[in-house]
């Protein structure tokens, strides 16, 4: 199956400072690409859908102020988490589809705001 | 009420055992269903997709859809150690490809 990398795959931040996530889809080129986060024991929420060369969509309640995310590429999506605080601790996963039936997941990033 | 319903669980079975999982959802607008595989801090993994009532087979995998009963479950045959992990549920209108709306997630315990 295709691969979906992420990195960091841990990152442990201070309050107040900002965090870069990058996704990249390997082997394929991603038309679309998702961003996930999920609490412990819960499920995935969906963040954000982002189309290459577009602006993302965001979901309900998301701060697209504060989760800013570039596409800029068929292969790299990035998710900046500004201004972090230990409420934004969480595991954060991106997913990118190739206009096929199936999402290809990253390995997930474990943010860890202090 | 929530878009998707599942039992977190815990499952544990002793291995061979027949798991079942299941999920509810509420919208009849979801026409494309999924069963993802998440180990311990990895991202999930596609097992089953379907998109129609009825059962689909893959190996031990089972996945049935009850579009009347808005009823979707996941069975797998002769469960192995290997199989612990959480299993999620997945919905979507538009396809696999575009926006999911997961359940919980159940995880489940295989014993040797």
């Amino acid at each position: 199956g295709a691969v979906v990398s992420q990195h960091p795959s841990r990152v442990i931040c201070k309050s107040g400072t900002s965090v870069k996530i990058e996704c990249r889809s390997l082997d394929f080129q991603a038309t679309t690409m998702f961003w996930y986060r999920q609490f412990p024991k819960q499920s995935l929420m969906l963040m954000a859908t982002s189309n290459e060369g577009s602006k993302a969509t965001y979901e309900q309640g998301v701060e697209k102020d504060k989760f800013l995310i570039n596409h800029a590429s068929l292969t790299l999506s990035t998710l900046t988490v500004t201004s972090a605080h230990p409420e934004d601790s969480s595991f954060y996963i991106c997913s990118a589809s190739a206009a096929s039936y199936e999402q290809y997941f990253g390995p997930g990033t474990r943010l860890t705001v202090t | 009420q929530k878009e998707v319903e599942q039992d977190p669980g815990p499952l544990s079975v002793p291995e061979g055992a027949i798991v079942s999982l299941n999920c509810t959802y509420s919208n009849s607008a979801f026409q494309y269903f999924m069963w993802y595989r998440q180990y311990s801090r990895k991202g999930p993994e596609l097992l089953m997709y379907t998109y129609s009532s009825g059962n689909k087979e893959d190996g031990r995998f089972t996945a049935q859809v009850d579009k009347s009963s808005k009823y979707i479950s996941l069975f797998i045959r002769d469960s192995q150690p290997s199989d612990s992990a959480t299993y999620l549920c997945a919905v979507s209108t538009q396809g696999g490809s575009e926006k999911l709306v997961f359940g919980k997630g159940t995880k489940l315990t295989v014993n040797p």
